[in-house]
């Protein structure tokens, strides 16, 4: 079965450095998110995009996150200069369409866990 | 404001039992709503989904949850309880983005199931 496959599975920066958190969507999807989860509390939606552009930003998503589809099979989310309550697990997700509802699924990986220290 | 409601941190329930997950919604218009689970070092996996149609939505694994639009409720349920049902069991709605679409989430619930 397909799945979004999300690495590192951990990582552990120094505050102020920047990471780049990769995601690989399934491959016939056009929809793709990132949503993160601090440690007890909910999950947030942080952005989505469709057709290259972001399609609709959290107000957590300042300008030190960015979004890039490199090329035809990674999503990468990279934070800039982290903080350290930017420690997380970050969510990735896919969905094929926005069209019939059967295909109107966010489909997650198993999340990056960011520790900055 | 849209937001989502899992008011039990923690269920607890022995195999072969019934077992209930509250969630409950705020939203405009209608709501699409979801359950996922996850169990350690995984992914957030579908359940099921509510969109329109019957009020008892069936899914993956024996799942099934009920609409109730008058109480704005979507409780997650399953009639015989396994041990390796025990996960966190997360809903959401689904809610405009843009020209997108986004997920407002529960808290979660930890399900234990007991053997």
């Amino acid at each position: 079965e397909p799945e979004v496959t999300q690495t590192p599975s951990h990582q552990v920066t120094q505050m102020g450095q920047e990471v780049i958190l990769r995601c690989v969507p399934i491959s016939n999807h056009l929809y793709f998110y990132w949503y993160r989860q601090i440690l007890g509390q909910k999950v947030e939606f942080l952005v989505s995009f469709y057709n290259n552009e972001i399609s609709e930003k959290s107000e957590i998503f300042d300008d030190q996150f960015s979004v890039e589809r490199p090329d035809g099979s990674n999503f990468t989310l990279k934070i800039r200069s982290t903080k350290l309550e930017d420690s997380a697990m970050y969510f990735c997700a896919s969905s094929e369409t926005l069209g019939p509802v059967a295909k109107n699924i966010q489909y997650f990986g198993a999340g990056t866990r960011l520790s900055v220290l | 404001a849209q937001s989502v409601a899992q008011p039990e941190d923690q269920v607890n329930v022995a195999e072969g039992n019934p077992l209930t997950v509250k969630c409950t919604y705020s939203v405009s218009g209608n709501p699409y709503l979801f359950w996922y689970v996850q169990y350690p070092n995984r992914g957030l996996q579908f359940l099921l989904k509510y969109i329109t149609g019957d009020n008892l939505v069936k899914g993956s694994y024996g799942f099934e949850a009920e609409f109730n639009k008058s109480q704005t409720s979507f409780h997650l349920k399953k009639p015989s309880a396994l041990v390796s049902d025990s996960a966190l069991y997360f809903c959401a709605v689904r809610v405009r983005a843009g020209n997108n679409r986004k997920l407002i989430w529960g808290l979660g619930t930890s399900l234990a199931v007991n053997p």
